[in-house]
């Protein structure tokens, strides 16, 4: 049981567009998800929270406006990178958590790399 | 900034234990030790968590001091496939007002060797 899987696992696209990344819960209702960023030999870094149907939580120095959460479902979460640049260019994770649990069960992730 | 202190990396032999050590000496009453490790380019996978008692599963055993400032994490027979990042994270458990948010730190590097 709880798993969390990510789509794409990888994604290559051209600077100035936007890339979608799904996260879905497949065995239980993610009342919280979160999302998370690794750069090369870095450690995961924080992003965002967000609760099913309300607006996501931003940790500081992100830009809401450039990473837009929805997490309209109990089993869906989408993170789309707006207007990508190659700084950009990271592993991206998400993780989800029921109600009434303390414990985060981590999707795949999610390279993406900006030309 | 992750509230724990973790060597940055350590060997152990396969078939031997491999004790990762912790130090969380700023922890509050309320706050869970937590242990996920992540293998090269995945997602972290979640270990083990405790509040104050030593904790064991199917994959290791949680030993926390009796002050909390400290906790070490057990893996009874190391193998090469546990080669991994270690992250020990405190956290509010979620019976309070916190979201369940988890601060990684830098983590241990494990290397099992043959």
């Amino acid at each position: 049981g709880a798993v969390v899987s990510q789509h794409p696992s990888r994604v290559i696209c051209k600077s100035g567009t936007s890339v979608k990344i799904e996260c879905r819960s497949l065995d239980f209702q993610a009342t919280t998800m979160f999302w998370y960023r690794q750069f090369p030999k870095q450690s995961l870094m924080l992003m965002a929270t967000s609760n099913e149907g309300s607006k996501a939580t931003y940790e500081q120095g992100v830009e809401k406006d450039k990473f837009l959460i929805n997490h309209a479902s109990l089993t869906l979460s989408t993170l789309t990178v707006t207007s990508a640049h190659p700084e950009d260019s990271s592993f991206y994770i998400c993780s989800a958590r029921t109600a009434g649990t303390d414990t985060q069960y981590f999707g795949p992730g999610t390279r993406l790399t900006v030309l | 900034d992750a509230k724990t202190t973790q060597p940055p990396s350590m060997d152990c032999a396969e078939g031997r234990a491999a004790n990762l050590p912790c130090n969380h000496s700023t922890i509050s009453g309320n706050e869970y030790v937590y242990w996920y490790r992540q293998i090269h380019s995945q997602g972290p996978q979640y270990i083990i968590h405790g509040l104050k008692n030593n904790e064991t599963n199917e994959m290791a055993s949680l030993i926390i001091t009796e002050d909390r400032k400290s906790s070490t994490l057990i893996l009874p027979h190391a193998t090469l496939r546990d080669t991994a990042v270690y992250y020990c994270i405190v956290s509010p458990g979620v019976g309070s007002s916190n979201t369940g948010k988890l601060i990684f730190g830098q983590g241990t590097t494990l290397q099992v060797k043959p």
